[in-house]
């Protein structure tokens, strides 16, 4: 069945510092891939998704690209903020089963000032 | 613009006792569902449903029981409330195939 693995956390950076979270999946087809973002306290939201191969999601500076050779959608961002210290968590979901996104375990973020 | 509403927030139960866990949302998405949250699993399905008198499994249902008489509403209900049953619930809709899922803001409950 559909899965999605996610490198462990918690991951630990100084503010400014280059953020890759590394997410593979296991899929059929052509699933969709999303990474959302939970900050404390709160629900999931959508960080950024991919419909398709090749695709380059984005937002509030943080991309990820849709990489089917690899089954890989990794998350990377620039120059990390204090204000990004949250769990993230990679996602697929697929054809008639698209309401059962299938999480990864989430990644726990620390930023340093 | 509401979203999806969960309530209650928190909650602490004794173990046998029974409870309803409530999720309403304003944007008349076809699906919605449930999801537990417990440290180092993610998120796992519970209960879904396609639409409004259709629900089905996911992948942990023991010991809960869902249904959905309107578009708006999809209550979880725990039956007789068990410690294994302490964890952070989420409740999510979504418009349809391949799209993004809406999330309520939780309801962490506990079972003493």
């Amino acid at each position: 069945g559909n899965s999605v693995t996610q490198m462990e956390g918690p991951v630990t950076l100084s503010e400014e510092a280059f953020l890759t979270i590394n997410c593979t999946y296991t899929a059929t087809g052509y699933p969709s891939l999303f990474w959302y973002v939970q900050y404390p306290g709160e629900g999931l939201q959508l960080l950024l998704k991919a419909t398709k191969a090749d695709d380059k999601g984005s937002n509030k500076g943080f991309e990820a690209t849709y990489r089917k050779e690899t089954t890989s959608f990794h998350l990377e961002k620039g120059s990390v903020q204090v204000s990004d210290s949250a769990v993230y968590f990679c996602a697929l979901s697929q054809g008639t089963g698209g309401f059962k996104t299938i999480f990864g375990a989430g990644t726990r973020l620390f930023v340093k000032a | 613009n509401a979203g999806v509403t969960q309530t209650p927030k928190f909650q602490v139960l004794k173990t046998g006792q029974s409870m309803t866990l409530q999720c309403a949302q304003d944007m008349n998405h076809e699906y919605m569902s449930w999801y537990r949250q417990d440290p180092g699993m993610g998120l796992r399905l519970i209960h879904y449903s396609v639409g409004a008198g259709i629900t089905d499994q996911g992948e942990v249902p023991n010991g809960y029981n869902v249904s959905r008489s309107t578009t708006e509403d999809f209550p979880l209900r725990l039956l007789s409330a068990a410690p294994s049953q302490t964890s952070v619930y989420f409740c999510a809709s979504t418009t349809g195939r391949n799209t993004e899922a809406f999330f309520g803001q939780g309801t962490r409950l506990t079972v003493v």
